[in-house]
């Protein structure tokens, strides 16, 4: 029973803005916060920030703050995750993941990014 | 932040239970109990093993067992098996409102 809906691939230029989005598939996103991780080519998991299950309630990494907007769309039952100024080392996988007992618990297929010029 | 600490890497034999340690601080796993674990295939996505220090999701099987002990949390695995092999991740969340990953074990089984 897949909950997580992420796919797709994109190469983006330094600078530039990327925003991926992630569709809850079998629940409402107002039942689960939302979290977005991702990992570098070769390197661990990286906890980029949130979005609560209700309000506009978000969090983010400390290292991101200022670069990273993630929103929903409870209309489309989508998360949107914008990362700006846009750098080579941001060239990752970014997974999508719902929250479980303060933990990741359904993860998205992820979303490959490769930021090239 | 910093990351959790946990070995670069581990081995056992078939049949061998290991442990795979993941040091945190009084921020993170020292102060709550959202404390999990994952494994990641390569070139899969990771799966949740173990939430809240020691509970297992369904479907994950009672080789897997959780504990922790002030600042350390630790993921035991026992009865090795081939398809064990691959990487470890621990997290936690902080005092921060924040979640903090570990570095991750790559587990060998030989």
């Amino acid at each position: 029973q897949v909950q997580v809906v992420q796919y797709g691939t994109e190469v983006s230029k330094p600078g530039a803005s990327v925003k991926l989005s992630c569709k809850a598939s079998v629940y409402s996103l107002t039942s689960s916060h939302m979290h977005w991780v991702r990992q570098a080519p070769g390197h661990g998991l990286e906890w980029m920030g949130m979005s609560a299950d209700i309000g506009d309630t978000t969090r983010y990494a400390q290292k991101f703050q200022g670069r990273v907007t993630m929103t929903r769309d409870t209309s489309t039952n989508t998360v949107y995750m914008e990362l700006r100024s846009l750098r080579s080392d941001d060239t990752a996988v970014y997974y999508c993941v719902r929250d479980f007992a303060w933990s990741f618990g359904s993860w998205g297929q992820g979303f490959l990014l490769t930021v090239s010029s | 932040q910093s990351a959790l600490t946990q070995p670069a890497s581990l081995s056992g034999s078939p049949g061998q239970s290991i442990t795979i340690s993941c040091t945190g601080s009084n921020s993170d796993i020292g102060n709550y109990n959202h404390v999990s674990w994952y494994q990641q295939h390569p070139g899969k996505a990771p799966k949740l093993l173990i939430y809240e220090v020691t509970n297992r999701p369904s479907g994950i099987s009672d080789r897997f067992s959780g504990s922790k002990s002030g600042n350390t949390a630790s993921l035991t695995i026992s009865g090795l098996q081939t398809d064990d092999e691959t990487d470890y991740y621990c997290a936690s969340y902080t005092t921060f409102n924040t979640w903090v990953f570990g570095g991750g074990t790559k587990l060998t089984v030989l």
